[in-house]
């Protein structure tokens, strides 16, 4: 066990649905992330919280809305998601953002936007 | 030219084999370069951790950086059945935080 759960493990949604993701560790860290790991492309990072205070967007659409209510979870909230939005969303922590190569990854939501 | 470039394979080799894994980069500002591997329905965790050039090692695996040639290498000695799974690279840079992954190479070694 990694330490970071996530849930849903699988969701699938049509177009005009609102969901959210949430992911919570436990194990103290003060640095959370969000990917999204397509197929045949490279993890990318969508969103990096640190102490509950979002420091990186990487040019995310809107239609991603992160939401950090504490130091242990952290949340996806996904409307009018596009079928090339469909990827495992993976969330990852680290003890602080200059770790962050000791981040652990939780197992990941698989996503399906129909 | 992407930024990192590693084969995507698949690779699968016979139990007991000795496995070079491989990322090329076109960033000489990277100096950190790490390996993950990722299991089936799992999240990535981390194999192996390098600064700057040279070599590491941690049982059967070893991580190599050739910064000269802008190359970073992973070999797994006496491959296991266990040792199945997608192997990514990643890189960064000094004083920041974003790491950049190769797309991975999904391994399998056959018993």
């Amino acid at each position: 066990e990694t330490g970071v759960t996530q849930t849903p493990r699988h969701l699938v949604m049509g177009m005009t649905n609102k969901k959210s993701l949430k992911c919570e560790q436990h194990l103290g860290h003060n640095a959370m992330y969000w990917y999204k790991q397509s197929a045949k492309k490279p993890l990318e990072l969508m969103f990096v919280y640190s102490l509950e205070e979002r420091v990186e967007n990487n040019s995310v659409p809107s239609r991603f809305s992160p939401e950090c209510p504490n130091s242990s979870h952290l949340f996806l909230h996904l409307h009018t998601l596009q079928p090339e939005d469909s990827a495992l969303y993976l969330c990852a922590s680290s003890q602080d953002r200059a770790t962050v190569e000791t981040q652990y990854f939780g197992p990941g939501t698989r996503l399906l936007v129909l | 030219q992407k930024e990192v470039e590693q084969d995507p394979g698949p690779l699968s080799v016979p139990e007991g084999a000795i496995v070079s894994l491989n990322c090329t980069y076109s960033n000489s500002a990277f100096q950190y370069f790490m390996w993950y591997r990722q299991y089936s329905r799992k999240g990535p965790e981390l194999l192996m951790y390098t600064y700057s050039s040279g070599n590491k090692e941690d049982g059967r695996f070893t991580a190599q950086v050739d910064k000269s040639s802008k190359y970073i290498s992973l070999f797994i000695r006496d491959s296991q059945p266990s040792d199945s799974a997608t192997y990514l690279c990643a890189m960064r840079q000094g004083g920041s935080e974003k790491l950049v992954f190769g797309k991975g190479t999904k391994l399998t070694v056959n018993p």
